[in-house]
């Protein structure tokens, strides 16, 4: 199993551009989760799935979107990037519910210039 | 609103010691509290997660002790070693009201041959 897997490993983005941050998993987690972390800081829930059609919103989740179409995948998107998104983005997944253990990709660091 | 701290922030130790990391939190009505590993530029691997109903959790040379009605969890570290230099977050999962787990904002941890 590959785990959880995240694409692209680094991006810079100018201000105003948009771009996909892409998670996949192969373990058949229900539940996906998208978190950012800044420098020195602990992780904070942008979005999370609860299984494929059906997401909600975490701690963070202005200036950005997500879909589930399948139970493997689930897409970040960032609308008009802004200095303030600059950050290391993590996808994560989990078997049931949000407290069990969660299995994290490797990240994908993003800087907004 | 559940926060949760960890104190220090950062910590240098010889090797071999034994260590203990802090994590309290200001809302006891957890679920449960877990422990993670994180490696520069990684993602954040689980290492221990206890249950509410759970006093402490043990994983070869780690163990995680929790009080719930303290706010406190502890995790420590026999006769540390090189390879244990990572930063060590911990995050809780509501008991009540909530889906999501809070992080603190870690423990860099350099151990030195």
């Amino acid at each position: 199993n590959a785990g959880v897997t995240q694409t692209p490993k680094f991006r810079i983005l100018k201000i105003g551009q948009s771009m996909t941050l892409q998670c996949a998993q192969d373990m058949n987690h229900n539940y996906m989760y998208w978190y950012r972390q800044d420098p020195g800081m602990g992780l904070k829930l942008i979005y999370y799935s609860v299984g494929a059609g059906i997401t909600d919103k975490g701690e963070v989740p202005n200036g950005y979107n997500v879909s589930r179409s399948t139970t493997e995948d689930f897409p970040l998107r960032l609308e008009l990037a802004a200095p303030s998104q600059t950050s290391v983005y993590f996808c994560a997944s989990s078997y049931s519910t949000s407290g069990d253990t969660q299995y994290f990709g490797p990240g994908t660091r993003l800087t907004v210039l | 609103k559940q926060e949760v701290t960890q104190i220090p922030a950062a910590l240098s130790v010889p090797e071999g010691e034994n260590l203990v990391l802090n994590c309290s939190f200001t809302d006891s009505a957890i679920y449960n509290l877990q422990w993670f590993r994180q490696d520069p530029g990684k993602g954040l691997t689980s290492l221990l997660l206890i249950q509410s109903s759970q006093r402490e959790q043990t994983s070869g040379r780690l163990n995680a002790s929790l009080d719930k009605s303290s706010g406190r969890s502890t995790l420590y570290i026999a006769a540390s070693q090189p390879g244990d230099s990572a930063t060590y977050l911990c995050a809780v999962f509501p008991g009540n009201a909530g889906n999501m787990l809070t992080f603190g904002g870690g423990t860099r941890l350099m151990v030195k041959p």
